[in-house]
């Protein structure tokens, strides 16, 4: 597709579980990055990729949270242990090496 | 660490009308500033991108200026649609090790609804 693609759209899992968001950037985009946005939050910086390394993960909240890149292509965030408080919208941006960013749709995860 | 503030929160304003949203940041060695939109249930989309070396953009209806040395940047929105209605977030890009890659700073939003 043209636009970066986020998968699941929805998730919903029980507390404790792991779970793995998917994020297919825009083809060539050599920067990703990951974000969260909480109810009634903004949007909360979680890490970002230039190829397939990670110079930034200052923003994982918790050792729960892991994410890799490969190929310089699709990137995974995973969730490991899931709590109450990981519930929120999960975006990813790419960039193609200039500072506009283009976002997905975003993955919404609730966990009960 | 930066620091990016929207006001106002929320502006409910009447078709037609045009209207201002105000975005201050702290850290005036930003890389770039970028207006976003945000409608519910979607992703962010790009309204407009300033690079700290230039004062303002123009795209239609949307007008953003810059002006770093007092850290404020400002959306004008001229003859506002119904359309128009969702959140507005200001976003400041820092580079790190001198590229174009590095951390986003975000707003908390300004919600904008317009009223037929």
């Amino acid at each position: 597709g043209a636009g970066v693609s986020q998968s699941p759209s929805n998730k919903v899992t029980e507390k404790g579980k792991d779970v793995e968001l998917r994020c297919d950037p825009i083809s060539g985009h050599t920067a990703l990055y990951w974000y969260r946005q909480s109810l009634g939050q903004g949007l909360e910086f979680l890490i970002y990729f230039q190829g397939n390394s990670a110079p930034d993960k200052s923003g994982l909240p918790s050792d729960r949270f892991s994410a890799e890149r490969t190929g310089g292509s699709v990137s995974t965030l995973t969730i490991q242990r899931t709590q109450q408080e990981d519930s929120a919208v999960y975006l990813c941006a790419s960039s193609p090496g200039t500072p506009e960013l283009f976002f997905g749709e975003g993955s919404r995860l609730t966990v009960l | 660490k930066q620091e990016v503030t929207q006001i106002p929160a929320a502006l409910s304003v009447p078709e037609g009308e045009n209207l201002v949203l105000n975005c201050s940041f702290t850290d005036s060695a930003i890389y770039n500033l970028q207006w976003f939109r945000q409608d519910p249930g979607k992703g962010l989309t790009s309204l407009l991108l300033i690079q700290s070396s230039q004062r303002e953009q123009t795209s239609g209806r949307l007008n953003a200026s810059l002006d770093k040395s007092s850290g404020r940047s400002t959306l004008y929105i001229a003859a506002s649609q119904s359309g128009d209605s969702a959140t507005y977030l200001c976003v400041t890009l820092k580079n790190a090790g001198g590229t174009s890659y590095g951390k986003l700073t975000f707003g908390q939003g300004t919600i904008l609804t317009v009223h037929p």
